[in-house]
């Protein structure tokens, strides 16, 4: 059974650059989540989607960052333009509607995005 | 932010039994104990839950003391695959809730 997946797995951009992240979460996962985990940290949520709409963005510092969830399966984290501190590993997960169990909330590998 | 405490870092030799804490003295009475673990470049990987009975399953066991305000983790036998960063989490179990990390335990496994 598939995962969730992440492309790219590494990516390298100067500052002030644009970079976006691609997720496709688990087959019939309603809720999707972006997080942000800087080094040496645990992951902070970015963002939450129920189906394609937004249930929690709160985190997500919108001058830069934007995301979408077109059709409710796959989304896109971007960000416009890049700064230093958006080093990080971007995680998506996704999760069932009950969230329970060992597939009902996971994650996927990520990617380590470098901004230099 | 993170309604749990870890202590930052343990180590435990190959083969012997890792036991690692969780202080959730303000959780709720519909909340869950989570635990998952983060190896190196990977995502968080979900091992057990709990609510007040002590759970087990192939990976792991979790015993939740009876006032529910802290909780083990127990990797029986500790192999060298099992280092990595062990986050506790407690959240409703049902329902969408985001999980919300503190920053875990970095568990060693010493040969």
């Amino acid at each position: 059974e598939a995962g969730v997946a992440q492309s790219p797995r590494y990516k390298i951009i100067e500052k002030r650059q644009s970079v976006a992240f691609w997720c496709n979460p688990i087959s019939g996962h309603a809720t999707l989540y972006w997080y942000q985990q800087i080094l040496g940290q645990g992951p902070k949520l970015l963002i939450q989607f129920q189906n394609n709409g937004v249930v929690d963005d709160s985190q997500l510092p919108k001058d830069r960052f934007s995301a979408e969830r077109l059709k409710g399966v796959d989304s896109t984290l971007k960000i416009q333009p890049a700064k230093l501190e958006d080093s990080a590993v971007y995680l998506c997960a996704s999760s069932s509607l009950t969230g329970t169990g060992v597939r009902g909330y996971t994650f996927g590998s990520g990617t380590r995005l470098t901004v230099v | 932010d993170a309604k749990t405490t870890q202590p930052p870092s343990m180590d435990c030799a190959e083969g012997r039994a890792a036991n690692l804490p969780c202080n959730h003295s303000t959780i709720s009475g519909n909340e869950y104990v989570y635990w998952y673990r983060q190896i190196h470049s990977q995502g968080p990987q979900y091992i057990i839950h709990g609510l007040k009975n002590n759970e087990t399953n192939e990976m792991a066991s979790l015993i939740i003391t009876e006032d529910r305000k802290s909780s083990t983790l127990i990797l029986p036998h500790a192999t060298l695959r099992d280092t990595a960063v062990y986050y506790c989490i407690v959240r409703p179990h049902f329902g969408n809730e985001k999980l919300t990390f503190g920053t875990g335990t970095r568990l060693t496994i010493i040969p």
